[in-house]
């Protein structure tokens, strides 16, 4: 199993740009999750989805669009890019089990975004 | 008020110390508590997970809530270059899954 991977690894955007990063997973997971990690601020969430067709709002939502078309694909969208979104995106994954502390968030390998 | 206050480090010890990494926390809701360990350029990794009060142990690691202050610790023995990464606290009501993660403390450890 390859678990959580994100797409692209690295990018550079120019402000106003646009772009979308893909997350997927093969562990069949209901819930799915994204976060920006930004220094001094620690992980922070910007969407989450808790089943295919479903997205919500999460801490800090503005600039960012998300969809869950697919069970296994969770995809993050930012329609014009402003430098303050610089930052490492993580997507996550869990399977719900009814105790939190049990849903071991699966996360990926992060996606460095640069905003100029 | 941040909910969720971690001692960002970084912090340097030699190999064989004992560690100790700590949280504290505003939101009495709170229930369930983890930490995860996160290397350079990867994604963070659940280490240790504690419902309520008391300590659990998991070899070297040992993780200890205290509700009542709003303070948890996670305890490293021996401690390893390879535990070389940043710890982040992270803790939940429960419910549909918002967790909560601390700003994360940057440990090296000196062979």
């Amino acid at each position: 199993n390859a678990g959580v991977t994100q797409t692209p690894k690295f990018r550079v955007l120019k402000t106003g740009q646009s772009m979308t990063l893909l997350c997927a997973q093969d562990m069949n997971h209901e819930y799915m999750y994204w976060y920006r990690q930004d220094p001094g601020m620690g992980l922070r969430l910007i969407h989450y989805s808790v089943g295919e067709g479903t997205t919500a709002k999460g801490e800090v939502p503005d600039g960012y669009n998300v969809s869950r078309l697919k069970k296994q694909n969770f995809l993050l969208g930012l329609e014009s890019a402003a430098p303050s979104q610089t930052s490492v995106y993580f997507c996550a994954s869990s399977y719900p089990s009814g105790r939190a502390a049990r849903d071991e968030q699966f996360f990926g390998p992060g996606t460095r975004l640069t905003v100029l | 008020q941040k909910e969720v206050e971690q001692d960002p480090g970084p912090l340097s010890v030699p190999e064989g110390a004992i560690v100790s990494l700590n949280c504290t926390y505003s939101n009495s809701a709170f229930q369930y508590f983890m930490w995860y360990r996160q290397y350079s350029r990867k994604g963070p990794e659940l280490l240790m997970y504690t419902y309520s009060s008391g300590n659990k142990e998991d070899g070297r690691f040992t993780a200890q809530v205290d509700k009542s202050s709003k303070y948890i610790s996670l305890f490293i023995r021996d401690s390893q270059p390879s535990d070389s990464a940043t710890y982040l606290c992270a803790m939940s009501s429960g419910g549909y899954q918002k967790v909560t993660f601390g700003t994360g403390t940057k440990l090296q450890v000196i062979p």
